[in-house]
């Protein structure tokens, strides 16, 4: 099983800061990755794909990522109380990581 | 087009009863993938089909367990004698390929409770 390891939470933001959210690998052959956000006693959904080096932006969110170094990370810019939830890393061969919550606080 | 549907939504079964979780995968999509949610962790994976083949069984218990993808109708994971440490969210995921340009689209998912 491929590992993903997320970066420890819970984090507290206020509202309209950055939200930074790291993510690694193990697998130095992942080609894809995905964030995830699941509200909570709901399903995930996808909000980020991300294929090639460097950054994606979408909205408000950019994904990061860098195969070298083997880490993906989102940022979420002008946080809104709306983002209050835990966001998934995903990479293929169907590995999760543990979730990071994130709070934003109005 | 619906998404992925799974049925029940929510389950309560005895201990030593039987569990059976439906996932119909969305339109056109021939890999279903499920996932385990224990209250306030991650997604675990448990296995991987399509249609008449388990891909990966990797991640799902080797006793009581069991997943199947009939070339007609849901797929079906089966809980034998459930236990109260059965107690979970369980997920379903589709896409239309494998799992390495694709992003997965996720069901609402079953709670399954044991009393």
């Amino acid at each position: 099983q491929k590992e993903v390891e997320q970066n420890s939470g819970p984090l507290s933001v206020p509202e309209g800061a950055i939200a930074s959210l790291n993510c690694t690998y193990s697998d130095r052959g992942s080609q894809s990755f995905f964030w995830y956000r699941q509200y909570s006693g709901k399903s995930p959904e996808l909000i980020m794909f991300i294929y090639s080096n460097g950054d994606k932006e979408d909205g408000r969110f950019t994904a990061q990522l860098n195969k070298a170094s083997q880490y993906v990370s989102l940022l979420i810019r002008d946080s809104q109380p709306s983002d209050s939830a835990t966001y998934l890393c995903a990479v293929p061969g169907l590995s999760f990581g543990a979730g990071t919550t994130v709070t934003v606080r109005a | 087009n619906a998404g992925v549907m799974q049925n029940p939504r929510h389950l309560v079964r005895r201990r030593g009863q039987e569990a059976r979780l439906r996932c119909s995968p969305m339109k056109g999509h021939s890999h279903v993938y499920w996932y385990r949610q224990l209250p306030e962790e991650g997604l675990k994976f448990m296995v991987y089909l399509q249609k008449e083949n388990i891909i990966d069984e990797s991640g799902m218990p080797k006793e009581r367990f069991s997943a199947e993808f009939p070339k007609e109708g849901p797929s079906i994971l089966r809980i034998q004698q459930v236990v109260r440490g059965d107690s979970a969210a369980y997920f379903c995921a589709s896409s239309p390929q494998g799992a390495n340009n694709y992003g997965y689209t996720f069901g609402s998912g079953t709670r399954l409770t044991v009393v």
